[in-house]
């Protein structure tokens, strides 16, 4: 069954470092997705992405950080200068349509020393 | 703002009875519901799903009921396992608005043997 997956699974970098969280989305799909989840509270929307562009942010994701699908296969969501609160479960997923199923990844954890 | 809330954090069931979850969201806009799994270490997990203009949905072992009326969703699973001790979170969106999902806070499904 094609699933989306993501590296690394788990990252641990200093405050103020730039990081790069890769997913590979299901291949037929066309929309994106990045979500996270600090430990122990509920999943919240940061970004989609359709037709290398975005088409939807929350609050959270400001100029810091950034999406880009720089080939066919990958989806990348990068923190240019992490922060503490930054460290939590980043779950990229992505849906045939706009309207369809969201598959999700396992996660990458990051935490921020 | 709206949000989507659940009642009971933690749920502990015996291995066999029925289990249900509760949820209630306060965007009377949104259309279209759906349920997650999440197991420890893992992304969430499609369960079942229920648009706006029906009440009920059922799948292998789960319903979903819809309450309009008074914007409360429930998943019911029935002869609950070992295997379905997990978060479970409900989901809400707007279809006209996208693929952005505003998530709950999780249930906590303990399976007792």
């Amino acid at each position: 069954e094609p699933e989306v997956t993501q590296t690394p699974s788990h990252q641990v970098t200093q405050m103020g470092q730039e990081v790069i969280l890769r997913c590979v989305p299901i291949s037929n799909h066309l929309y994106f997705y990045w979500y996270r989840q600090i430990l122990g509270q509920k999943v919240e929307f940061l970004v989609s992405f359709y037709n290398n562009e975005i088409s939807e942010k929350s609050e959270i994701f400001d100029d810091q950080f950034s999406v880009e699908r720089p080939d066919g296969s990958n989806f990348t969501l990068k923190i240019r200068s992490t922060k503490l609160e930054d460290s939590a479960m980043y779950f990229c997923a992505s849906s045939p349509d706009v309207t369809g199923e969201l598959f999700f990844g396992e996660g990458s954890r990051l935490t921020v020393l | 703002g709206e949000s989507v809330g659940l009642h009971l954090p933690t749920l502990s069931v015996q291995e066999g009875d029925n289990s249900i979850i509760n949820c209630a969201y306060s965007n009377s806009a949104s259309d279209y519901f759906i349920w997650y799994k999440q197991e420890s270490g893992k992304g969430p997990q499609f369960i079942i799903d229920i648009r706006s203009n029906m009440d009920k949905r059922q799948g292998q072992r789960v319903t979903v009921l819809l309450n309009k009326t008074v914007k409360h969703l429930s998943l019911q699973i029935a002869a609950t396992q070992p295997g379905d001790s997990a978060v479970y979170f409900c989901a809400e969106k707007l279809r006209a608005a996208g693929n952005k999902l505003t998530f709950g806070g999780g249930t906590r499904v303990l399976v007792k043997p």
